[in-house]
């Protein structure tokens, strides 16, 4: 059975971090590009972060660059998301989803359950 | 970044009727586009990719088309598991965006 399985969420002060993973399971990891996905509650859907198959390209959405880094271990079959510096507006279910393809380009296949981050004093 | 704007935001339809939901992007993302279904409190769920491809297991009363920087998804006979939100999301170019979302509702 195809699935991701994200963990790692919770409630954290602002300029905090936190590290989110995400377990894959029933497909081959290391061919498929992954994305994070949040949503605000209440909200729509922002893109985050995605990287490569193999790793080695990385890429960010403007609100999260230079705080956020996406990082995949392929021998683990785990994607993570290293948040740093958090802030008031990262409240959001985060989301981690499989690219059809290799690199950045394709639809989102198959999402996970999502893993709810509230960043609050 | 490119835009991309839903019309409606919200929909009201009946059981049986057929409902087409557009999207526009503020620049050519060719075949790029892809749409999802999101029910509350849980994932989204994709239903077309590449502007018309159906994914595997989505029932043929999806549909898709549209090119460049137009673009619609249309249901042909509702049903009630298809009361729901429906965001449409280009991967044409980084950062990906999505639509507002279009919230299809029971008449």
């Amino acid at each position: 059975q195809v699935q991701l399985v994200e963990s790692g969420g919770g409630v954290v002060q602002p300029g905090r971090s936190l590290r989110l993973s995400c377990a894959a399971s029933g497909f081959t990891f290391s061919n498929y590009g992954m994305h994070w996905v949040r949503q605000a509650p209440g909200k729509g859907l922002e893109w985050v972060a995605a990287i490569w198959y193999d790793g080695n390209m990385e890429y960010y959405g403007d609100s999260v660059k230079g705080r956020f880094t996406i990082s995949r271990n392929n021998s683990r079959n785990t994607l993570y998301l290293q948040m740093n510096s958090l802030r008031a507006e990262d409240t959001a279910v985060y989301y981690c989803a499989k690219s059809k393809g290799k690199y950045a380009l394709d639809a989102f296949d198959i999402w996970g359950q999502g893993t709810m981050v509230t960043v609050s004093s | 970044d490119i835009q991309m704007t839903q019309s409606p935001s919200s929909l009201s339809a009946s059981l049986g009727d057929r409902v087409t939901i557009t999207c526009r992007a503020s620049q050519s993302v060719t075949n790029y586009l892809h749409w999802f279904q999101q029910k509350p409190g849980k994932a989204p769920k994709l239903l077309i990719y590449a502007a018309s491809s159906l994914q595997s297991g989505v029932p043929s009363r999806f549909s898709g088309s549209g090119s460049g920087t137009d673009f619609t998804l249309s249901i042909s006979s509702l049903q009630p598991e298809d009361f729901a939100t429906y965001y449409c999301h280009q991967s044409y170019t980084t950062p990906h965006t999505f639509g507002q979302g279009t919230k299809l509702e029971i008449k």
